[in-house]
């Protein structure tokens, strides 16, 4: 089946640091690519997404450009704020998978003033 | 607008009690979902349910049951509550397979 591998965390920035968490997956064909993010308390909601080669997903500042040729998703935030403070979860919705989502094991994010 | 509404947000149960979780989508959407989350584990797919009147198995299926009662209702079952299952569940909807998902806010399970 599917499969995704995230940046190990917890990682933890000053606010108005860069931030990327790494992201590749394994899956046949072209799958749609997600960001889910879990603020304390809440459920998940979609951060942002892609569905084809080359698309870049946008969404509060956050972006992830869908790299086909070397399996990833990587998102990026040029300022983090600590209101980003949360857990990031990476899932692609594959082949083998029909089209189910396969979640990573999530990246705590902390953010210092 | 509700989305994903789960009840009851918290429970707790001694070992070999039974619950059954409950979970309503008003976004008529086709394919229902539960997962578990667990410290360091990501979120493991229990069982899921395709389209109304289908249910299948996912990567944890042991000590659980589901039933989807109509298009809008995904109900998780366990029969005999075991401390392994002491966990937060979520539900999730989606509109077909490989769209987005919607979650719940979450259950908040403990067995003792």
């Amino acid at each position: 089946g599917d499969s995704v591998t995230q940046m190990e965390g917890p990682v933890t920035l000053s606010e108005e640091a860069f931030l990327t968490i790494n992201c590749t997956y394994t899956a046949t064909g072209y799958p749609s690519l997600f960001w889910y993010v879990q603020y304390p308390g809440e459920g998940l909601q979609l951060l942002l997404k892609a569905t084809k080669a080359d698309d870049k997903g946008s969404n509060k500042g956050f972006e992830a450009t869908y790299r086909k040729e070397t399996t990833s998703f990587h998102l990026e935030k040029g300022s983090v704020q600590v209101s980003d403070s949360a857990v990031y979860f990476c899932a692609p919705a594959g082949g083998t998978s029909y089209g189910k989502l396969t979640f990573g094991q999530g990246t705590i994010l902390t953010v210092h003033p | 607008n509700a989305g994903v509404t789960q009840t009851p947000k918290f429970q707790v149960l001694k070992t070999g009690q039974s619950m059954t979780l409950q979970c309503a989508q008003d976004m008529n959407h086709n394919s229902m979902y539960w997962y578990r989350q667990d410290p360091g584990m990501g979120l493991r797919l229990i069982y899921y349910s395709a389209s109304e009147g289908t249910t299948d198995k996912g990567e944890v299926p042991n000590g659980y049951n589901v039933s989807r009662l109509n298009k809008r209702e995904f109900s998780l079952r366990l029969e005999s509550a075991a401390p392994s299952q002491t966990s937060v569940y979520f539900c999730a909807s989606q509109h077909s397979q490989g769209r987005e998902l919607f979650f719940g806010e979450g259950s908040r399970l403990t067995v003792l």
